[in-house]
């Protein structure tokens, strides 16, 4: 299995409402990632997990909560967001190590409106 | 801070003509990485490089890492209709698990 699923694939939400983004991967990549993609722009890294321990917040606001479960599950709860929050969301995960870098497989993302 | 630089924004090319994207690093890389990503999908790994000077080759699509491993191209010759999309970089640094991403090439292929 070589692939990164992401659900739901679409998301439409209120600004009091509270959601999850779920993103799973079988492919026993133990560093796993949270990006955000505006249109037109490039994939801007939110948060990395390592071996189920976040090593990375980009100074993300706390509306967005990552969690861990498991070294094959990543979350990303979402409260209070703001229209601004409206883009893509990916997970990615590769294998992890400090001296050489691997390529990310990337989910196909969810595409999260917040009305 | 670390940085990577992406040109052109986008580029129009007849089918059949060859296309290049470049990108810059302000600081040395220990690695490089090429993503696709077509209108409406997600990135797709494409390539890494990794020793400097190094070049790979994949079909139609020659990758480059320069001597001083801050800067990387990706060559297309004869480029085809299934090349549209956005052509990404993304630079890892040593010491973390952090990729930095170009803004991107735009690719707009006329049949």
């Amino acid at each position: 299995d070589t692939e990164v699923t992401q659900t739901p694939k679409h998301l439409v939400m209120g600004m009091t409402n509270k959601k999850s983004l779920k993103c799973e991967q079988h492919m026993g990549h133990r560093a796993m990632y949270w990006y955000k993609q505006k249109a037109k722009k490039p994939p801007e890294l939110m948060f990395v997990y390592s071996y189920e321990k976040l090593s990375i917040n980009e100074s993300v606001p706390s509306r967005f909560s990552p969690e861990c479960p498991n070294s094959s599950l990543l979350n990303l709860h979402l409260h209070a967001l703001q229209p601004e929050d409206s883009a893509l969301y990916l997970c990615a995960s590769s294998h992890p190590t400090d001296r050489v870098y691997y390529g990310y497989t990337f989910g196909s993302g969810t595409r999260l409106t917040v009305v | 801070g670390q940085q990577v630089m992406q040109i052109p924004q986008y580029q129009h090319v007849q089918e059949g003509e060859d296309f290049t994207t470049y990108c810059n690093s302000s600081t040395t890389l220990s690695n490089i990485q090429w993503y696709k990503q077509r209108p409406g999908g997600h990135p797709v790994f494409l390539i890494q490089l990794v020793k400097s000077g190094e070049v790979k080759k994949q079909k139609r699509l020659t990758f480059q890492f320069g001597e001083a491993k801050k800067n990387s191209s990706l060559h297309i010759t004869a480029t085809q209709t299934t090349d549209v999309g956005t052509y990404f970089c993304a630079g890892g640094y040593t010491g973390g698990f952090k990729t930095i991403f170009g803004a991107g090439t735009r690719l707009f292929v006329k049949a």
